[in-house]
């Protein structure tokens, strides 16, 4: 009964390799993010998207690259790997409510984590 | 930049101490202020901000808001060795994706 799951748990790979990490939530949210946080433990929001639109953070390289099959999943591709990309990454989603000003949008639920080394 | 600050980095107490964790912010167009708790995987929710004044409290653990400050604080009761986590301040603004920054975290220590 995960509410928000992650694939794989820890990926190790070469630098200049293509990967993905998968992300899953059966909380009915239609809102998804995901985050990355680096070795001195700051949590940076690097995507958020819903059916509607995507939001990049902007100091995001393009070779990172959400997918989203549908609205439970938003998968994280990175090609090209870098070592700079070792890091935990975090999914999460939220519940966006049409209308002005809902606060519960802001109440995120995040997986576990993936911890990337890069080598 | 940086839009949120907390403090101290870390701190460490003993069972029963009382601590208070301090976030300031900047924003532009503030909806909220949440705290998050993150042990040794993935943070977990603890409250969410909205109003100045009104406290919120579960448990050994409450928060409050001063929008005209612009920081909130979170305080932990009698504490237990269960509380050694890092404890994350996050604001959330009226922007496009409901993205929120976070702090840098308050690692606390709780020694027996």
């Amino acid at each position: 009964d995960t509410a928000v799951s992650q694939t794989p748990k820890y990926l190790v790979t070469q630098m200049g390799n293509d990967k993905s990490i998968k992300c899953e939530q059966n909380l009915g949210h239609d809102t998804m993010y995901w985050y990355k946080q680096d070795s001195k433990k700051f949590l940076k929001i690097m995507f958020s998207y819903n059916n509607k639109e995507l939001i990049i953070n902007e100091t995001v390289p393009n070779r990172f690259s959400p997918k989203s099959p549908d609205k439970a999943h938003l998968n994280l591709h990175i090609n090209s790997l870098e070592l700079g990309d070792s890091a935990v990454y975090f999914c999460a989603s939220s519940q966006r409510q049409v209308g002005s000003g809902s606060v519960r949008t802001d109440t995120q639920y995040f997986g576990p984590g993936t911890r990337l080394t890069v080598l | 930049e940086d839009k949120v600050v907390q403090s101290p980095l870390s701190l460490v107490v003993h069972e029963g101490d009382t601590v208070t964790l301090n976030c300031s912010y900047e924003v532009t167009n503030f909806r909220s202020l949440l705290w998050y708790k993150q042990e040794k995987k993935a943070p977990t929710f603890l409250f969410m901000l909205t109003s100045s004044g009104i406290e919120k409290k579960s448990g050994r653990l409450s928060s409050i808001l001063d929008k005209k400050e612009l920081f909130s604080i979170l305080n932990i009761t009698a504490t237990q060795t269960g509380d050694s986590a890092v404890y994350l301040c996050a604001l959330g603004e009226n922007n496009a994706g409901n993205m929120l920054t976070f702090g840098g975290g308050t690692r606390l220590m709780v020694k027996p």
